[in-house]
């Protein structure tokens, strides 16, 4: 099993604020990652994706990847209600058809 | 007009009995997934199908047996049903070698 951890959780930020989701990947063949958000009783959607190490921006969120730590991070700036979900980080093998989750990360976002 | 559709939404049985899950997707993709997700949350994956060959089988009882007919269905039969199977299941298609999936509403079940 390729691992790819986070922390549980659950992480609760202030409306406004900068929300700070961390995700590890143990298997350094991933060459792809990908950020899913999962409202309660919802199927995830993905909201980002990322290959290339830096930042990548859409909007009020921020994916960053760091291969040579093993490192992916999600911001999410001016936090709101509608932000409080499960947040999946997953990875991948360039190439390969299957795609490692985390446990997932639950954002509560208080108004 | 659902992207990715499963059916049942909800089962309840009991062990020992055989269930089955549709999976139907008209998004136009190749690549069709099953996943598993506990209770806790995790999310694995089961099988993957590229174009109704089966590429992907993750260490799974073989009381779990996929069928594609075409590349736009993909179903899940489970024989023999345990309450370790409890879980909700979600079918995701994507175009192949990318980590962009669509998932299905899921299909939570239940084992008494």
């Amino acid at each position: 099993q390729k691992e790819v951890e986070q922390n549980s959780g659950p992480l609760s930020v202030p409306e406004g604020a900068i929300a700070s989701l961390n995700c590890t990947y143990s298997d350094r063949g991933s060459q792809s990652f990908f950020w899913y958000r999962q409202y309660s009783g919802k199927s995830p959607e993905l909201i980002m994706s990322i290959y290339s190490n830096g930042d990548k921006e859409d909007g009020r969120f921020t994916a960053q990847l760091n291969k040579a730590s093993q490192y992916v991070s999600l911001l999410i700036r001016d936090s709101q209600p509608s932000d409080s979900a499960t947040y999946l980080c997953a990875a991948s093998q360039t190439g390969a058809n299957n795609l490692f989750f985390g446990t997932g990360t639950r954002l509560t976002v208080i108004p | 007009d659902t992207a990715v559709s499963q059916t049942p939404k909800y089962l309840v049985t009991q062990m020992g009995n055989d269930k089955s899950i549709k999976c139907e997707q008209n998004l136009g993709h190749d690549t069709m997934y099953w996943y598993k997700q506990d209770s806790k949350k995790f999310l694995k994956i089961m099988f993957s199908y590229n174009n109704k060959e089966l590429i992907i089988n993750e260490t799974v009882p073989n009381r779990f047996s996929p069928k594609s007919p075409d590349k736009a269905h993909l179903n899940l039969h489970i024989n023999s049903l345990e309450l370790g199977d409890s879980a909700v299941y979600f079918c995701a298609s994507s175009q192949p070698n990318t980590g962009e999936l669509f998932f299905g509403e899921g299909s939570r079940l239940t084992v008494l």
